[in-house]
Order: C-alpha cells, then structure tokens, then sequence
C-alpha cells in the first residue's frame, strides 16, 4: 500500500514565477492538508481539503491555491513566487479525523 | 498566542538510556487532540503516537509513551531505550476541531534529538 505521495521532491523556481506542487493520499484517505515547513521551523497550516474544496484556511495570501480531484488527489499553486516561499511543502492525507500521514515533502527554492 | 510549545531546541540521549520531551499546548477546546511526529533529515514526517483529551489512559505505542496530564496542558513524549536511529526532530502538534466537524493542526518548534552511542 503506497502512502502519500509527492512530486516534484525538489524544485527550483526564479521569484515571480508559479508553481504547481501534487499529491496523492494514502489509499482509503479523503482528507487533504498542505503545511509549509521553513527551515528550522515546525510545519505551518496552508489549508485543508475535503471533498474538492477548501475547508479550512491558514494565515496565507491569495497566492496559495489549491484543488482536490474526485481520486481525492491535490494540488498546490503558489502564484508571484517570493524568496520567502523557499520551504518544504508537505501534504498530509487523513481519513474520518484520525491521524494524519505525510508525504516525503516538495523542496522548493526561490531565487 | 502560541498553541504548542516546546521548550527542548536540542536534547542529548546516551544510547539505550530514556528520554522525555516536553511539550505545552494551550487551547479552550473540550475535544482535541494531541500528536507527536518525527522528522529525519530526509524530511517526511513520521507519526508516532496520538492522545485524545477524554482518554484517561496515557497512550503507547511500543518504545513510545505519552505522558498526559491535562490539568497541567502537557503532552511530554517518553522513547524508552533511544537508539541511533531515534536522532531527529520530534515535533508535537495539537489537532482542533471547527465548525463542521474540520481540522487544524498546529505544530510546535520541534526538539532536535541526538542518541550518542
């Protein structure tokens, strides 16, 4: 059974460009969350995806988007890329409120 | 205010000896929950134990135990005789309900653990 799964690993984007990072839940799971972690920093809550749509919203701009697939699938969007997006980007699938499984993580610099 | 805190930046364990990380959490929520993760340096988070706050037993799972004491708003984790492959960071996370039943989950700083042989 596959856990979560991630692409790219690595990323390297110039400032002012759009990113589109992909995840794939662990099999069974419909719940979708997306984390920024900055280095030597814990994880920070983007949002959150049930059901193909948003639910729940962390402290981030309108540059970050998202969007669930029927497979339950996502995607991540970061718009008019900044030096300070250089981060790894983890998503978390989970199923009826339990605990949550993360993928390996996207490696994103911005130069 | 900062939800989950941990005061640890980094902890030193001689091999097979225990260790006890601390962690604080702060909420006015009744149902939540309380998680710990490890995170190797290849960066995929690792779950490792959950409480919920109306269980009255402390969790365990295997070499790991939660040590919860509600009154107190602490969530210390216990690894039992560390071993080299325990060297990490650990990071605890509080998971809180809103309305319609969604989720957020807060992470703490982290404690950077390294087992010495």
């Amino acid at each position: 059974d596959a856990g979560v799964t991630q692409s790219p690993t690595h990323l390297i984007k110039t400032r002012g460009q759009q990113v589109t990072l992909r995840c794939s839940p662990k099999s069974g799971h419909d719940t979708v969350s997306w984390y920024q972690q900055a280095l030597g920093q814990g994880p920070q809550f983007i949002f959150q995806y049930y059901e193909e749509e948003e639910r729940q919203r962390g402290n981030f701009p309108d540059r970050f988007s998202g969007h669930q697939f029927p497979n339950y699938s996502s995607e991540l969007n970061v718009n008019a890329l900044l030096l300070g997006d250089s981060a790894l980007y983890l998503c978390a699938s989970s199923f009826d409120r339990r605990e949550a499984f993360f993928g390996q993580g996207t490696r994103l610099t911005v130069v | 205010a900062q939800k989950i805190t941990q005061t640890q930046p980094g902890m030193f364990v001689q091999e097979k000896e225990a260790v006890t990380l601390d962690c604080t959490y702060d909420t006015s929520d009744q149902s939540y929950g309380l998680f710990w993760y490890k995170q190797p340096s290849s960066g995929e988070m690792i779950f490792l134990i959950y409480q919920g706050s109306y269980d009255e037993q402390n969790a365990t799972e295997g070499r790991y135990s939660l040590n919860f004491q509600k009154a107190r708003k602490s969530a210390n984790l216990v690894i039992s005789a560390s071993q080299l492959g325990d060297s990490a960071m650990y990071f605890c996370a509080m998971r809180e309900s809103y309305s319609g039943g969604y989720q957020k989950v807060t992470f703490g700083t982290g404690t950077k653990l390294q087992v010495i042989p």
